[in-house]
């Protein structure tokens, strides 16, 4: 069974301070999803990365996928009481379609 | 992005009655559609796969009897609980990919509670 470990399970801070994210496994994924979740909705597709070592910025978000593709990370520079929600992390395997997902991270960010 | 919503968005129904939830691409053939369960603040997890035409996988501890899938077209897969009890009460999530390999897609999800 492949694990994707996912950290911190919660994190509560004030606005303007940064946080990351990461999630970690013993297995390689082919690519790394990250996704975001407010309540009583789907899941909502962040970023993909697929290149180990790669480095994806999405405002401010920035991603990284680990050199040995068994990693990943998120972090969000200056969190806004918008960034609040359920992030989650799922690794895809390069033959099939499933994806492991990662336990999630609980964001709250205050005001 | 691509597009997948779900039918119904919410659900009551009496425990032993039968729950059917629709899910569609509504903008691109799905060769594969996902079924996940989610509870309150907890991630995903998935129940089974569905492959156009053919017969659904499921992931072990699944029964395939109570949670029935069926994946009549490219653009429509369809989950039905069966016998529905207050422990089945959940967010049922799906998603749709175009081939394998490529991303998926998730629905908004469907909230069904069982009295």
């Amino acid at each position: 069974t492949q694990l994707l470990e996912q950290s911190p399970q919660f994190l509560s801070i004030q606005e303007g301070e940064n946080l990351t994210v990461y999630c970690n496994s013993s297995s390689v994924f082919s690519s790394l999803q990250w996704y975001r979740q407010e309540p009583g909705e789907g899941p909502v597709l962040l970023v993909t990365v697929v290149t180990g070592g790669e480095v994806k910025k999405l405002k401010r978000l920035t991603f990284q996928f680990g050199d040995a593709r068994k990693d990943s990370s998120l972090h969000i520079t200056a969190a806004q009481p918008g960034d609040t929600g359920l992030y989650l992390c799922a690794g895809g395997r390069e033959y099939g379609n499933k994806l492991v997902f990662g336990a999630g991270t609980i964001l709250r960010v205050k005001s | 992005g691509a597009v997948v919503s779900q039918h119904p968005s919410r659900v009551i129904c009496k425990s032993g009655t039968s729950v059917k939830i629709e899910c569609r691409s509504l903008d691109f053939q799905a060769t594969t559609m996902f079924w996940y369960r989610q509870f309150p603040k907890k991630s995903l997890m998935l129940m089974a796969t569905s492959n156009e035409g053919s017969k659904a996988t499921y992931e072990q501890g699944v029964e395939k009897d109570k949670f029935l899938i069926n994946h009549a077209s490219l653009t429509l897969s369809t989950l039905t609980v069966t016998s529905a009890h207050p422990e089945d009460s959940s967010f049922y999530i799906c998603s749709a990919t175009l081939a394998p390999g490529h991303e998926q897609y998730f629905g908004p999800g469907t909230r069904l509670t069982v009295t």
